[in-house]
C-alpha cells in the first residue's frame, strides 16, 4: 500500500465551484506540505504543516485553504476555482526537523473549465 | 529567492550510456539537495538526498555530487536503461521548504 495517497486522483469541475483535494499519509510523518505543477514552472508551495496546530502560507496561497485534521490527513481546498487552478497538484511528507527527505503522493490532476 | 535550473530540458541517449544530468542554484544557504524521479502519472520518487556538508551520495547506478561553494549538483546515471525514462528533477531544502528545478526529460533509446 502506497504510504502517501491523494484522493482523487482526477478532476474535473467549473469555474466558481468549491473543491476539496484529500491527503492521507501512514508513515507517521509530523510535517505535511501542498504543491502544485505547472508546465515549465515546476513544483510551487501552496502551504505546510509542521503539526496539527501549525500551518503556514507558501508561496502562491492565494485561492487556497488548507486543514489538518489530524496527523495523517492534510486536505486542499480551492473555495471558487477559477481556470488557471488547473494543474498537477501533490502532496507530501517529512519527518520534522529542517531538510528532511519529503516524500510524496501519486497526484491529482485537476482541471477547471 | 531561490532559482534552481536544470539543463538541458530534454535529452535522448542511446541505451547503455553513460550520462549526466546538471542542476544549478543561485543561493548556496541550503540544507540539502534531493533528486527526484517523475514517471507520468506516478509522481515523484526520491532518487538520494545530498547533505549541505557531504559531496555525494551513491544508490545503484545513480551517483549524486554536491558543490554547495559553486551552486551546482551533477546526477551522474550508468549504464542507461530503457527503464530509466522519466523527468528527473532537483530541488534545494532551504527557508523551510524546497526549491525545484523545471526537470530533464530524459530518453534512453533501445
Amino acid at each position: 500500500d502506497a504510504d502517501v495517497t491523494q484522493t482523487p486522483r482526477n478532476r474535473i469541475t467549473k469555474t466558481g465551484k468549491r473543491i476539496m483535494l484529500e491527503c492521507s499519509q501512514t508513515k507517521g510523518h509530523d510535517r505535511m506540505y501542498w504543491y502544485r505543477q505547472d508546465p515549465g514552472l515546476g513544483l510551487r508551495l501552496i502551504y505546510y504543516s509542521f503539526d496539527v496546530k501549525d500551518i503556514n502560507k507558501g508561496e502562491i496561497s492565494d485561492g487556497y485553504s488548507v486543514s489538518r485534521q489530524a496527523q495523517a490527513k492534510f486536505s486542499l481546498s480551492l473555495e471558487s476555482a477559477i481556470p488557471n487552478q488547473t494543474a498537477l497538484y501533490f502532496c507530501a511528507t517529512s519527518l520534522g526537523g529542517a531538510g528532511n527527505e519529503q516524500f510524496f503522493g501519486p497526484g491529482t490532476r485537476l482541471t477547471v473549465l | 529567492k531561490q532559482e534552481v535550473t536544470q539543463i538541458p530540458a530534454a535529452l535522448s541517449v542511446p541505451e547503455g550510456e553513460n550520462l549526466v544530468l546538471n542542476c544549478s542554484f543561485t543561493d548556496s544557504a541550503i540544507y540539502n539537495l534531493q533528486w527526484f524521479r517523475q514517471d507520468p502519472g506516478k509522481g515523484l520518487t526520491s532518487l538520494l538526498l545530498i547533505q549541505s556538508s557531504q559531496r555525494e551520495q551513491t544508490s545503484g547506478r545513480l551517483n549524486a555530487s554536491l558543490d554547495k561553494s559553486s551552486g551546482r549538483s551533477t546526477l551522474y546515471i550508468a549504464a542507461s536503461q530503457p527503464g530509466d525514462s522519466a523527468t528527473y528533477l532537483c530541488a534545494v531544502f532551504g527557508n523551510e521548504k524546497l526549491t525545484f528545478g523545471t526537470g530533464t526529460r530524459l530518453t534512453i533509446i533501445p
